[in-house]
Parts: C-alpha cells; structure tokens; sequence
C-alpha cells in the first residue's frame, strides 16, 4: 500500500516558539492531505484539509494563523505550529487519501509535540 | 452529519477469549467504513475496510467486521485474542474522498 512519512515524531519546544512538522507521500503523489489532532485518550479530530497548490481549509474553531499548513508539492504537506504554548502539547497525525481514484486513507506515524 | 459511535471505552478480555468491539454510524447513504487500531503514541494500522458487496469483511489479524445497514452498525469481531491486540481501536467512516470521522475509540485491554 502506499506510504505516508510523518517527521520528526517527536519534539520538544520552548513557549513561544515554532515547530514544523513535515509529511510526506513516498511512493505516490497526494493531491489532498488531512491532518489531524488527538489529545491524550482522545479520538482523532480532523484541523484541516490541505489541497496542493492551494490554501487549506480548516475545521471550525482551528486558528488558521496558529497552524500554519503548507501543500506546495504533490509530496509534501506541512503543518507549523506558531508561537506555541503548553496547550498545543498533542499528538498531531497526517493522513493521505491513497494514489488514483484511492478512497483509502494512510497514515503518517504521527508527531508527539510537547510544548515546556 | 456524519458521526461514529462507539459505545464502549473500554473493555477487559482474557487471552483466548472472543472479542465483539460495537460502532454505530450515522450517516445520509452507504458510507465507507473502516476499523483502525493504534499501539500508544503510534500512528494508525487500518486493520479492515468496508465499501460494498459482502457485508462480512476480513482484515489483518485474524479480525473481521460486519456491515448491518438495518442497525447502523460495523462491529469488530476476533474468536480468540491476544495479548498483543491489547491497543486502541477507532472505527471511522466517509464518503469517498472525504475526510475520515472517527468514533471515541474502545481501548481494549487483555488479561492473562
């Protein structure tokens, strides 16, 4: 199946800082990547859609200026988590819908952000 | 709108024992439906998925699903666990190229 690389899958950042996290399609090219956040325990919440070559579309109630999402490749999709804080502590998660006409979506491993 | 219920937060089996993870959907027509399971802090393995045609789907790991349209429901089925399963299982479901909708997630634990 196709293979969707979540990096790095952790990282530790000080307050008020930012963190990139990068995904991608390795074996195919993915027009439409999601991503997605879980809180401790929680289920997945979907943030955003992210459309190459376009701007994303987030959920209701995510800041689009906090987290950031950049599509500029058929490869590549990023998320940066601006000035963050403790609160955006979470286990952020990518997803591709697979190559083709594919209605089955992969998952990166996921990024544990811990925000001191 | 779409949803996903999961009833159950968590359930204890014994090893060896049968397993029955419940999820309810709601949803306008025939949704795709999937079964996931997540080892802590790891990413999503999709363990089995449901479009069409036999409502009765087999997966990895000796897991299967069954589509009942009557009951709204895609309930995850093992005969016989393993320590190993112990995991957390998220049932979702979409339209095509939509966005997955997950349910809560049954964490399920399994005792000796």
């Amino acid at each position: 199946g196709a293979v969707v690389s979540q990096h790095p899958s952790w990282v530790i950042c000080k307050s008020g800082t930012s963190v990139k996290i990068e995904c991608r399609s390795l074996d195919f090219q993915a027009t439409t990547m999601f991503w997605y956040r879980q809180f401790p325990k929680q289920s997945l919440m979907l943030m955003a859609t992210s459309n190459e070559g376009s701007k994303a579309t987030y959920e209701q109630g995510v800041e689009k200026d906090k987290f950031l999402i950049n599509h500029a490749s058929l490869t590549l999709s990023t998320l940066t988590v601006t000035s963050a804080h403790p609160e955006d502590s979470s286990f952020y998660i990518c997803s591709s819908l697979g190559p083709g006409l594919s209605t089955e979506a992969f998952f990166g491993q996921g990024t544990r952000l811990t925000v001191v | 709108a779409q949803s996903v219920t999961q009833p159950d937060i968590h359930i204890t089996v014994s090893e060896g024992a049968s397993l029955e993870l419940r999820c309810n959907y709601s949803y306008g027509a025939t949704p795709y439906l999937f079964w996931y399971v997540q080892s802590p802090g790891q990413g999503l393995q999709l363990l089995l998925k449901y479009f069409s045609g036999d409502t009765l789907v087999q997966g990895i790991k000796g897991f299967e699903a069954e589509f009942k349209r009557s009951q709204s429901s895609f309930n995850l089925r093992k005969p016989s666990v393993h320590w190993s399963d112990a995991a957390e299982y998220f049932c979702a479901l979409n339209s095509g190229n939509t966005p997955l909708v997950f349910g809560k997630g049954t964490r399920l634990s399994v005792i000796a």
